[in-house]
């Protein structure tokens, strides 16, 4: 069984389009990520959900929108697609993130998504 | 500001053992992560340090040195399959993950 799971896998689309990207774990986790990995390869956090709860909210621009009906699930959303926008999704969750535990993260295999 | 530094790229031999430092400067710290990711693949997770000394996972062991800023990455007996890239990330005092840019580690025969 897949542990974190998102789709699509990869998402081609135009300037301008709204797009989403949904995210399940079946781990049972409090807490679910969304991370951007670059051409640069960096990992950079965009939203942290703890229990249906945004406890996290870099400085994304307002075009992306996360949403987590439940503690399994944390999709996003992305208005008005601009070519900065090409890169790698990934989404992740973890046990706890407040907790002294090791915090390892359980990644999904990742969203290429190009902007044309 | 916070940082993560590690090389960008290195080559060993199969059969060999290699090093990869990391080293950081972060506000607080709540540990160090190691982990490995495959040219488009996800990360996964392969070591966790808080403590000052060496943690040994069978052919990888991590080092850490919080006084110095300063963690490796030991791999030993390098497998064709462990070429990948590898990254540093430190746990913040937020608890958050700040991560480096990933070594690209290449195995050649």
């Amino acid at each position: 069984d897949t542990a974190v799971s998102q789709t699509p896998k990869y998402l081609v689309t135009q300037m301008g389009n709204d797009k989403s990207i949904k995210c399940e774990q079946n781990l049972g986790h409090d807490t679910m990520y969304w991370y951007k990995q670059d051409s640069k390869k960096f990992l950079k956090i965009m939203f942290s959900y703890n229990n249906k709860e945004l406890i996290i909210n870099e400085t994304v621009p307002n075009r992306f929108s996360p949403k987590s009906p439940d503690k399994a699930h944390l999709n996003l959303h992305i208005n008005s697609l601009e070519l900065g926008d090409s890169a790698v999704y990934f989404c992740a969750s973890s046990q706890a993130v407040l907790e002294p535990n090791t915090g390892e993260l359980f990644f999904g295999e990742g969203s290429r998504l190009t902007v044309l | 500001g916070q940082n993560i530094d590690q090389p960008t790229e290195m080559t060993a031999t199969e059969g060999a053992i290699v090093q990869i430092n990391c080293t950081y400067q972060t506000s607080g710290f709540n540990g160090l992560f190691w982990y490995q990711q495959h040219a488009g693949e996800a990360p996964t997770f392969l070591s966790y340090n808080v403590l000052d000394g060496l943690e040994e996972k069978g052919r990888f062991s991590s080092f850490l040195s919080r006084s110095k800023g300063y963690s490796y990455l030991l791999l030993k007996e390098l497998q064709m399959k462990d070429s990948a890239s590898y990254l540093c990330a430190v746990c913040d005092s937020n608890y958050q993950l700040i991560w480096g840019a990933g070594t690209k580690l290449i195995i050649k025969p």
